[in-house]
Formats: structure tokens, C-alpha cells, sequence
């Protein structure tokens, strides 16, 4: 069946740091990718997707490329800021028109002034 | 427009109550969702349903029953609970297959205990 593997956490950073989460995935044919947030205290949101190898998802500073040569989605932002500071989830589908999701152990991480 | 909303936010339930988490949304979604979150574990699914009046088992469906009447709303029901269903939970909808189904819409959470 479909998985996901996330880095463990807490990952603890300092501001203007590099953050790196990894994430790798196990699928059959052509999955969608996606990286989600959750704030304290809040639901999870959608922060950046992908739906073919080698697209780019992108948002508030964060990108993610669809490596389907190493199964992998790995997050990365050049410059964390305390705002950044949440729990990270990766999560897949099977494509693009299935509406299940198959979620990550969620990395949380912490932002230092 | 509020998106998704859950009621309640918190509950406490002694183990053999029942209890009935009610999620809405305003977003004229055809597909809804029920996950609870457990530490390490991600969000596992319980219950969805893909329109009014019809539901699915999920990966986690047992001693969870699901109701959705109203499009508009999707409700989780415990029988009887049970120590091991102290978690958060989760709603979320979604719109239909071909137009981004997958990405989901998440409510706030409800932070059930069961003593």
C-alpha cells in the first residue's frame, strides 16, 4: 500500500537558519505529493503540492521538488523565522483524482529567536 | 466564510459514555472526513464520505459511527468509549475528484479524553 516516511523529530533551529525535512514515499504509479502545516492550537493546511515528478510546489518560502527517482519530497526553506515554528506533515495520494490521503508521523519543529 | 468548524473543542467522556462531534462546512464540499491524530502516528482516517447520505470505513473505523444528513455537516458518533480513543480529531472536506480532491480543508480539532 501507499506510506509515508518522515524524518524524525523535534528538530530545534535559530532564526534565519536552513530547515531541511525529509520525506520519502511508497507508491504504485503516479502519485500527488503534498506538504502540510499545523500551527499551534489549529487544524492542518495545505502548504505546498506537487503532482508529476520534477514539479516544484512552493509557498511562504518553502519549497519541495517530486523526486520520483529517489521516492522522495523533501521541505526546505533557506531562512526559518518563529512564525515557522509547527508541526510538518508530508502526505500523498494515489493521483491526482483520488481523494484519500496517507499522512506522515509529522515533524515538529521549533524556531529560536 | 468560516471553512470548517468543529463542535466541541474539548471534551472529557468517562469510559462507556457516548458522545457526538458535529463538523460543518461552508464550502459546499461534496467529500468530508474524519482523522484522529495520535502522537507519532500522523492522522489516521476513520470515517469519509464521498456526498449526502453516504459513508465509508476508513483505516481506523472501529467503535466510530458516522452520519452525514446534510451536506453540509458529517458527524462522528462514540458508543460507548474507550480509553484508547483519547486523541485529537480531526474533520476535514474536500471537493470532488478532477477538480483538487485532494487537497483538504481541516477544522480546528476537538481534544477528547476518555477516563
Amino acid at each position: 500500500g501507499n506510506s509515508v516516511t518522515q524524518m524524525e523529530g523535534p528538530v530545534t533551529l535559530s532564526e534565519e537558519a536552513f530547515l531541511t525535512i525529509n520525506c520519502t514515499y511508497t507508491a504504485t504509479g503516479y502519485p500527488s505529493l503534498f506538504w502540510y502545516v499545523q500551527y499551534p492550537g489549529e487544524g492542518l493546511q495545505l502548504l505546498l503540492k506537487a503532482t508529476k515528478a520534477d514539479d516544484k510546489g512552493s509557498n511562504k518560502g518553502f519549497e519541495a521538488t517530486y523526486r520520483k527517482e529517489t521516492t522522495s519530497f523533501h521541505l526546505e526553506k533557506g531562512s526559518v523565522q518563529v512564525s515557522d515554528s509547527a508541526v510538518y506533515f508530508c502526505a500523498l495520494s494515489a493521483n491526482f483524482n483520488d481523494y484519500k490521503l496517507s499522512f506522515g508521523a509529522g515533524t515538529t519543529v521549533t524556531v529560536r529567536a | 466564510n468560516a471553512g470548517v468548524t468543529q463542535t466541541p473543542k474539548f471534551r472529557v467522556l468517562k469510559t462507556g459514555q457516548s458522545m457526538t462531534l458535529l463538523c460543518a462546512q461552508d464550502m459546499n464540499h461534496e467529500y468530508m472526513y474524519w482523522y484522529r491524530q495520535d502522537p507519532g502516528m500522523g492522522l489516521r482516517l476513520i470515517h469519509y464520505s464521498v456526498g449526502e447520505g453516504t459513508t465509508a470505513k476508513g483505516e481506523v473505523p472501529d467503535g466510530y459511527n458516522v452520519s452525514r444528513l446534510k451536506k453540509q455537516n458529517f458527524l462522528l458518533g462514540l458508543e460507548s468509549a474507550a480509553p484508547s480513543q483519547t486523541s485529537v480529531y480531526f474533520c476535514a472536506s474536500s471537493y470532488l475528484p478532477g477538480l483538487g480532491a485532494n487537497e483538504q480543508f481541516f477544522g480546528p480539532g476537538t481534544r477528547l479524553t476518555v477516563l
